[in-house]
């Protein structure tokens, strides 16, 4: 299994532009997250879904748009970029919610100039 | 006040020292974890524990419900050891809540 995997791994974009960080998970897990990492700080919850069709905000939405058309993939579109937006983004999955374990991937480190 | 504190944010330890991270949280819970960051930014689950306490080679995690507090401990630290070590909390949404972390640095 890969586990849950993330691309790209690093990504500059100039003000004003949009892009699709991609995440997928091979281990069948129904939810999945999305959070981004300030240096300093705790991960925060962007978004997450808790199966196919199924979206909800976390704590820092603004700025992003996710979907979940399938169980594997939840892609995280960034409309827009703004330099506030810098951040290393990661993604997660778990079989159900918050009480068991998530697995992370490896993270996108986005710089926006 | 932040939901889940840890300390301290920043460890330096000999090799082969005894090692206690604290994690304290203000929230209700029903699972408290313990999360590794390595330096090149993966991260990995350590532990999930709701009470008592929890082993895995040479590290232990405890926690106290009452007192809303737990803590990881490293026996006989080794510089591999060194990472960036992250409590965090179930939220109302089922999400998790992150400290900021605990920087560890074991020298040799």
């Amino acid at each position: 299994n890969a586990g849950v995997t993330q691309t790209p791994k690093f990504r500059i974009l100039k003000i004003g532009q949009s892009m699709t960080l991609q995440c997928a998970q091979d281990m069948n897990h129904n939810y999945m997250y999305w959070y981004r990492q300030d240096p300093g700080m705790g991960l925060k919850l962007i978004y997450y879904s808790v199966g196919a069709g199924i979206t909800d905000k976390g704590e820092v939405p603004n700025g992003y748009n996710v979907s979940r058309s399938t169980t594997e993939d939840f892609p995280l579109r960034l409309e827009l970029a703004a330099p506030s937006q810098t951040s290393v983004y990661f993604c997660a999955s778990s079989y159900s919610g918050g009480g068991n374990e998530q697995f992370f991937g490896p993270g996108t480190r986005l710089t926006v100039l | 006040k932040n939901e889940v504190e840890q300390s301290p944010q920043n460890l330096t330890a000999q090799e082969g020292e005894f090692i206690t991270i604290n994690c304290s949280y203000s929230v209700g819970i029903s699972a408290l974890h313990w999360l590794q960051q390595h330096p090149g930014g993966g991260i990995v689950s350590l532990f999930m524990l709701s009470s008592g306490k929890k082993k895995h080679g040479r590290l232990i995690a405890t926690i106290n419900i009452q007192e809303k507090h737990s803590s990881l401990h490293i026996t006989a630290s080794h510089p591999r050891d060194s990472a960036v070590y992250i409590c965090a909390v179930r939220g109302s949404q089922g999400n998790l809540i992150f400290g900021k972390g605990t920087k560890l640095s074991v020298k040799p």
